[in-house]
């Protein structure tokens, strides 16, 4: 299967840690997407990528989030100093071209204990 | 207010029931609308785009109403595997450029035998 790769599919851990999340996107999109979801809400969009490049960041990134794209395939979601309200379901998504439908990877759930 | 509203539900209905959703959103200059399904715990997927004249995709229709700014989904002869939240899609006019997704909250179907 060739579609949206996401590691780790959970991540538990304790206040204060640092968490990395992988998205591996389909191959050949140019477009990278990170996604925040928590329970009974629809996802709400973070930051993306064209290529290697960092186009814009929401709001709902604070300084602890930090993400990469360095060779402009696979993408790391990195959070520092992991707070209770971190904890959610981070999801990716990637398409071919801005106008392309996006196809989300299965999500890497995050628990903060 | 959100810029994506939907009735949370759950609709309950019986198999081979018409249900339909409505989804509001605050923005007159939204460009793009989609449908898109979720499973529980599992990541959202493309259900079908919504375009002016509205569309149809089997048994289901998707309808666009600019002018009072709403999107309907329509599920015909619902079967039990329609059961799943149904998100409404929106990419705003501010993210022309990044073709980002606001996500409604979403509405839970659930058919029941």
């Amino acid at each position: 299967d060739t579609g949206v790769s996401q590691n780790p599919r959970h991540k538990i851990t304790k206040r204060g840690q640092n968490v990395t999340f992988r998205c591996d996107p389909i191959s050949e999109h140019n477009r990278l997407y990170w996604y925040r979801q928590t329970l009974g809400q629809g996802p709400e969009f973070l930051t993306y990528f064209q290529n290697e490049a960092q186009l814009e960041k929401s709001r709902l990134l604070s300084d602890r989030f930090s993400a990469e794209r360095p060779k402009g395939s696979f993408s790391t979601l990195e959070i520092q100093r992991t707070e209770q309200g971190d904890s959610a379901m981070y999801l990716c998504a990637s398409s071919k071209e801005a106008n392309q439908p996006q196809h989300f990877g299965d999500g890497t759930r995050l628990s903060i204990l | 207010r959100k810029e994506v509203e939907q009735d949370p539900g759950p609709f309950n209905v019986p198999e081979g029931a018409t249900v339909a959703f409505n989804c509001t959103y605050s923005n007159s200059a939204s460009q793009s609308f989609f449908w898109y399904r979720q499973d529980c715990r599992k990541e959202p997927k493309l259900l079908m785009s919504v375009y002016s004249s509205g569309n149809e995709d089997g048994r289901f229709t998707a309808q666009l109403n600019r002018a009072s700014q709403y999107i309907s989904l329509l599920i015909r002869d619902s079967k039990l595997s329609d059961s799943a939240t149904y998100l409404c899609v929106v990419i705003g006019p501010l993210d022309t450029g990044r073709r980002a997704l606001t996500f409604g909250s979403g509405t839970r179907l659930q058919v029941q035998p």
